[in-house]
């Protein structure tokens, strides 16, 4: 139990189209749910809080506008990467934590390449 | 002041050998602390959450010191599987809003 999947895993765009990335919870519900994207050879950063129902609390230097975040239903939440330029290039992960309990499970990651 | 600091490593460790990671966390209001692990271009996974008392998981023990604000891990006995980045990561209470170390990177060598 308690899985979360990302789609895509890997994607590669074009600088200046925007790109979005789903996470679900296969079997579960997720009141929250969270964004990190981790550079290489650094450690994860948290981006936003996502809620089901209401808006994304965006961390300190993450722009709100260009990362979209969606939290529409209680399994999926949405990140869209807006006119995506090299420097986000990154590993985005997300996780889940469970109504019902406290842990934050992980989803696979997706690695974007912006060219 | 790094919120959650570790040493980057790497330690490269004979297959056998018991080897032990420290990390140091900033917000002494803190009340969640965990061990991840990630292996190299995957997501992290939950090795095991550190309580006060100390906890024992197989060849795996955590330990927090809420007075030096310390968080330790020791593995016993390691296995080239053991070898990964290990993350230090702690939080508010619950689950919520984790911060994460760097990690530290341990080789198993056989």
């Amino acid at each position: 139990g308690a899985v979360v999947s990302q789609h895509p895993s890997w994607v590669i765009c074009k600088s200046g189209t925007s790109v979005k990335i789903e996470c679900r919870s296969l079997d579960f519900q997720a009141t929250t749910m969270f964004w990190y994207r981790q550079f290489p050879k650094q450690s994860l950063m948290l981006m936003a809080t996502s809620n089901e129902g209401s808006k994304a609390t965006y961390e300190q230097g993450v722009e709100k506008d260009k990362f979209l975040i969606n939290h529409a239903s209680l399994t999926l939440s949405t990140l869209t990467v807006t006119s995506a330029h090299p420097e986000d290039s990154s590993f985005y992960i997300c996780s889940a934590v469970s109504t019902s309990g406290y842990e934050q499970y992980f989803g696979p990651g997706t690695r974007l390449t912006v060219t | 002041r790094k919120e959650v600091e570790q040493d980057p490593g790497p330690f490269n460790v004979p297959e056998g050998a018991t080897v032990a990671f420290n990390c140091t966390y900033s917000n002494s209001a803190s009340q969640s602390f965990f061990w991840y692990r990630q292996d190299c271009r995957k997501e992290p996974k939950l090795l095991m959450s550190v309580y006060s008392s100390g906890n024992e998981d197989g060849r795996f023990t955590a330990q927090l010191n809420r007075a030096s604000q310390y968080i330790s891990l020791l593995i016993r006995d390691s296995k080239l599987s053991d070898s990964a980045t290990y993350l230090c990561v702690v939080g508010p209470f619950g689950n919520e809003k984790l911060t994460f170390g760097t990690g530290t990177r341990l080789t198993i060598i056989p």
